[in-house]
């Protein structure tokens, strides 16, 4: 079992709202790690959006826009990745990444189409 | 402007040996971690390595564990990854990435394509 898990792929609306899931493992708690968030887009390096610990401890990427936010779901184990207002230049790979066990770990990678 | 622009990939075959370089520029180099990440044609991104600002403190995925070594030049603002007894499945676009104070990897290169094949 992957450490992050990932919905391959998500598709919404324009103007929608996308929830996208970063699940850890069993046995990895999901609330002691900073969980960072990056997009790719074709033919292009990742960028990264946003960092996500506690609403307390969060941090936005230079430049990101603030309808990609983060949060958590302690019940479902997982990290949270909201984009708000899809447009679609925001069709992209989303990837998180945690550090676990002295190894930085990227999720499997979820594929966002804005039909 | 933060830059980091990578070079060295190619065409090897297994086995084979290569050294990737990352030039960095428009930040104090010595002052940040840095990473290489890679990312196999059509799949996700997956960490390689990293390095202390100060070059003491490496990191190493256990997929390359023994065969790939970092090494940075805060003098010349360099980022190197020494790859030997390389595999088929170390095919891919490597990137450089440097290491926020927050450990976001928050600036990447354009990437370099490494091709393992015979």
């Amino acid at each position: 079992q992957a450490v992050l898990t990932q919905p391959s792929s998500l598709s919404a609306s324009p103007g929608a709202s996308a929830s996208l899931t970063c699940t850890l493992r069993s046995g990895i708690n999901v609330g002691t790690y900073n969980i960072y968030w990056y997009q790719q887009k074709p033919r292009s390096p990742p960028q990264y959006l946003l960092r996500y610990k506690s609403d307390s401890d969060k941090q936005q990427g230079s430049g990101v826009p603030s309808r990609f936010s983060g949060s958590k779901d302690d019940s479902a184990n997982a990290g949270i990745l909201l984009i708000s207002g899809l447009q679609s230049e925001d069709e992209a790979d989303y990837y998180c990444l945690i550090w676990h066990s002295g190894a930085w770990v990227f999720g499997t990678g979820t594929k966002v189409t804005v039909l | 402007e933060v830059q980091l622009l990578e070079s060295g990939g190619g065409l090897v075959q297994p086995g084979g040996s290569l050294r990737l370089s990352c030039a960095a520029s428009g930040f104090t180099f010595s002052t940040y971690a840095m990473n290489w990440v890679r990312q196999a044609p059509g799949k996700g991104l997956e960490w390689v390595s990293g390095i202390s600002g100060s070059g003491h403190s490496t990191h190493y995925a256990d997929s390359v564990k023994g065969r790939f070594t970092i090494s940075r030049d805060n003098s010349k603002n360099t980022l190197d990854l020494h790859m030997k007894s390389l595999r088929d499945e170390d095919t891919a676009v490597y990137y450089c990435a440097k290491r926020a104070p927050d450990d976001a990897f928050d600036i990447w290169g354009q990437g370099t394509l490494v091709t393992v094949s015979s």
